[in-house]
C-alpha cells in the first residue's frame, strides 16, 4: 500500500503569512506525530495524535501552531503569522501502534522569507 | 531539545569496510529505532530494539543496546555506496499518555566507491 504522504512538498511564505500543511498516514495507523527538522540536525517532536485525539503538543513551539486530525486519519499542521524562524522541514509520521516503528512522509520544506 | 549524542559526527570509509555508529542518550526509553535519511529525502526505518533485548540483526544491520549504560551502536557490515546517507537513533519514550520518538543530531557516512 501506499505509504506516508505529505503535501505540498515545498512552501514559500512570506512573513506573517498563514500556512496550512497536509498529511495522510497509512490507512489503519492509529497514531500520527508531526516533527520539526532544521538543517543539519535530527527531527524535533511537535505533537501526537491517537486516532482524533490530539495526547501531546507539548512540542509545539508557540501558539501560532495549531494541529488537527478531525477524523482520525488526515491531519493538518496549520502555522500562523509565520516567521522566519520557522523555516524548516516538518516531517508527518504515522504508526500501527502506539509504540511501534513510525513511518515517515518526504516532509513540506517551508521557507519564510 | 535532543536526547540523543551521536558519535562521530561524520564517518567516512571505503566500500566493503564496516561502520560503526554509537548513540547515548539520558532518560528510561521504551525502545530505541535507528532510522536512514537520505539527503533531502525523508527518514526511512531500519530497525527498533525494545528496552528488554540487548541486540538485534536485520541483514548487513546488527544493533545492540545497553540499558545501563544508556547507549546503542549500530553496526553496518560490508557497506556499499548506496548506504551514504544520514542515520540518527531516536529514543521512544512514553510520558502519561503521550509517546515521542527523540533524535539524536545523527552520523553522516559517506561510503567511497
Amino acid at each position: 500500500g501506499a505509504g506516508v504522504s505529505q503535501s505540498p512538498r515545498y512552501k514559500v511564505a512570506k512573513r506573517g503569512q498563514d500556512v496550512a500543511l497536509r498529511c495522510d498516514p497509512i490507512s489503519g495507523h492509529v497514531s500520527l506525530f508531526w516533527y520539526q527538522q532544521a538543517l543539519g540536525q535530527g527531527p524535533e517532536f511537535l505533537t501526537y495524535f491517537q486516532n482524533e485525539a490530539q495526547l501531546d503538543k507539548s512540542g509545539l513551539p508557540s501558539d501560532r501552531f495549531f494541529a488537527e486530525r478531525p477524523e482520525g486519519s488526515v491531519s493538518t499542521l496549520k502555522i500562523q503569522r509565520t516567521q522566519q524562524e520557522d523555516s524548516a522541514v516538518y516531517l508527518c509520521a504515522s504508526s500501527f501502534r502506539t509504540v511501534s516503528e513510525q513511518f515517515f512522509g518526504p516532509g513540506t520544506r517551508l521557507t519564510v522569507l | 531539545s535532543q536526547q540523543g549524542e551521536e558519535d562521530p559526527q561524520a564517518l567516512s570509509i571505503q566500500e566493503g569496510e564496516n561502520a560503526t555508529m554509537n548513540c547515548s542518550y539520558k532518560t528510561s526509553i521504551n525502545n530505541l529505532q535507528w532510522y536512514r535519511q537520505n539527503s533531502g529525502r525523508g527518514l526511512v526505518h531500519l530497525i527498533l530494539i525494545r528496552s528488554n533485548e540487548r541486540e538485534k540483526h536485520s541483514g548487513r544491520l546488527r544493533v545492540t543496546l545497553d540499558t545501563s549504560k544508556k547507549s546503542s551502536s549500530l553496526l553496518i557490515t560490508a557497506s556499499r555506496a548506496a548506504d551514504t546517507a544520514s542515520y540518527f537513533c531516536a529514543t521512544g519514550v512514553m510520558m502519561d499518555s503521550s509517546y515521542k520518538l527523540i533524535f539524536g543530531s545523527g552520523t553522516r557516512l559517506l561510503v567511497r566507491p
